[in-house]
């Protein structure tokens, strides 16, 4: 597609679920990008792919969280047992290359609301 | 360890004048900087960029400018126009050390009023 996907866009859940949310990457991306924003603060780094390479999952705030990534395509982003500080807008990010000064191109969000 | 950061949460300007938005960083390793803008329910969108190399970078109505001494960057938008009004994140890397992955600041919420 013509930008970067995520979905689904709204997720209502109980404290104590598991959820996953998906991102689809511009087509020929080879870094892919995860952060967080909570209510009234800045994006929060999460997890980086680059190609083939290991991840970097040094923002990943607690093991319930992990994340995938098919090669160079879709990547899900899953949290287990969910607690209420989880809520928050994940947002995606793709670029065309991993290093150097490009721009991350980023989706329009996933807004998790944990009750 | 807030790295990056905008201390102004919110800023208001009349349409036609200048914005100033103000952005202070801590870690000596970041060498390129970035102004995303972000509109309500959208993902953010990338507006200007600056290399540590230069001061000053220019592109229409918006101007970066970094003072590395100070460790400060801030963004100019003239004539401020009220389409403007957004949130507005600085962001940083440290090429070397951690590629592209960017590092932002809280955000500041521009109003332009007509």
């Amino acid at each position: 597609g013509a930008g970067v996907s995520q979905s689904p866009s709204n997720k209502v859940t109980e404290k104590g679920k598991d959820v996953e949310l998906r991102c689809d990457p511009i087509s020929g991306h080879t870094a892919l990008y995860w952060y967080r924003q909570r209510l009234g603060q800045g994006l929060e780094f999460l997890i980086y792919f680059q190609g083939n390479s290991a991840p970097d999952k040094s923002g990943l705030p607690s093991d319930r969280f992990s994340a995938e990534r098919t090669g160079e395509s879709v990547s899900t982003l899953t949290i287990q047992r969910t607690q209420q500080e989880d809520s928050a807008v994940y947002l995606c990010a793709s670029s065309s290359q991993g290093g150097g000064a490009n721009v991350l191109t980023f989706g329009a969000g996933s807004r998790l609301t944990v009750l | 360890d807030q790295q990056v950061k905008q201390n102004s949460p919110s800023l208001s300007v009349q349409e036609g004048r200048i914005s100033i938005l103000n952005c202070d960083y801590t870690n000596s390793m970041f060498d390129y900087f970035l102004w995303y803008k972000k509109y309500p329910a959208e993902g953010p969108t990338f507006l200007i960029s600056i290399s540590s190399i230069k001061d000053k970078n220019e592109d229409g109505r918006f101007t970066v400018f970094l003072n590395k001494s100070a460790k400060h960057l801030s963004l100019h938008i003239v004539p401020s126009q009220p389409g403007d009004s957004a949130v507005y994140f600085c962001a940083a890397s440290a090429r070397e050390t951690s590629g592209s992955r960017l590092t932002f600041g809280e955000g500041t919420q521009l109003t332009v009023n007509p």
